[in-house]
């Protein structure tokens, strides 16, 4: 168990709906990743946020957002969504601001788009 | 931005043989290089790091080397076991971003190793 909690393990929902994921980082950790994978693209950075503030951005789209709270918890949102957002999205946490410490990644939410 | 290539995408080999996996990354300012194995179904998992001031890091059967100058990297898994079958990604630290201060963890591809008995 890594001690990063992603809820909810799966997600079925139809083409144009929003969805929100949530990840709670281990105790201790600030900063929260997000990342998605499909099967052909590995996985791929989104976001990253330290202690509440946005550190770093990827290929994230503008349908998607994500944000962290107080209690350091995090949500990724997604909206508008289409077949092609189908993925395992994982968060992943981590000591560090920067990055140069282990992540520890969650059991991932499972989203299909139909 | 940074740009990481494995290779290869799949490799088998027979239990107790050597497995190499292979990394190039593109930014020379790259200084954290960490392996995760991901088994079926499940999340990504660090099985070894290596910073860009050692050339070499080994952990019982798995080694790392890291080679700056020509800026690949490579893991090393010696006497294979049929619970090494996963999927392999290595990952490359890139520069601070100007704008927030933090930096991506960039994934190769993966690799599909399969050990057979």
């Amino acid at each position: 168990d890594s001690g990063v909690t992603q809820t909810p393990k799966h997600l079925i929902t139809a083409t144009g709906q929003r969805v929100t994921l949530r990840c709670s980082p281990r105790s201790g950790d600030l900063s929260v990743y997000w990342y998605q994978q499909s099967l052909d693209q590995g996985l791929q950075f989104l976001i990253q946020y330290y202690n509440g503030e946005e550190r770093a951005k990827g290929n994230i789209l503008e349908r998607f957002s994500a944000q962290q709270f107080p209690d350091l918890h995090s949500e990724l949102n997604l909206s508008s969504l289409e077949l092609g957002d189908s993925a395992l999205y994982f968060c992943a946490s981590s000591t560090s601001p920067t990055g140069g410490s282990p992540l520890h990644f969650g059991n991932g939410t499972r989203l299909t788009v139909t | 931005g940074e740009n990481v290539e494995q290779h290869p995408s799949t490799l088998s080999v027979q239990e107790g043989d050597s497995a190499v996996i292979k990394c190039t990354y593109s930014d020379s300012a790259s200084n954290y290089f960490p392996w995760y194995k991901q088994e079926l179904g499940k999340r990504p998992q660090l099985i070894i790091d290596i910073r860009s001031n050692v050339g070499e890091k080994k952990d019982q059967r798995i080694a790392v080397t890291l080679n700056k100058t020509a800026k690949h990297f490579s893991l090393h898994i010696t006497e294979t076991q049929p619970e090494d079958s996963a999927v392999y990604f290595c990952a490359a630290l890139g520069p601070l971003s100007l704008t927030g201060g933090g930096n991506k963890l960039t994934f190769g591809t993966g690799t599909q190793l399969k050990v057979e008995l």
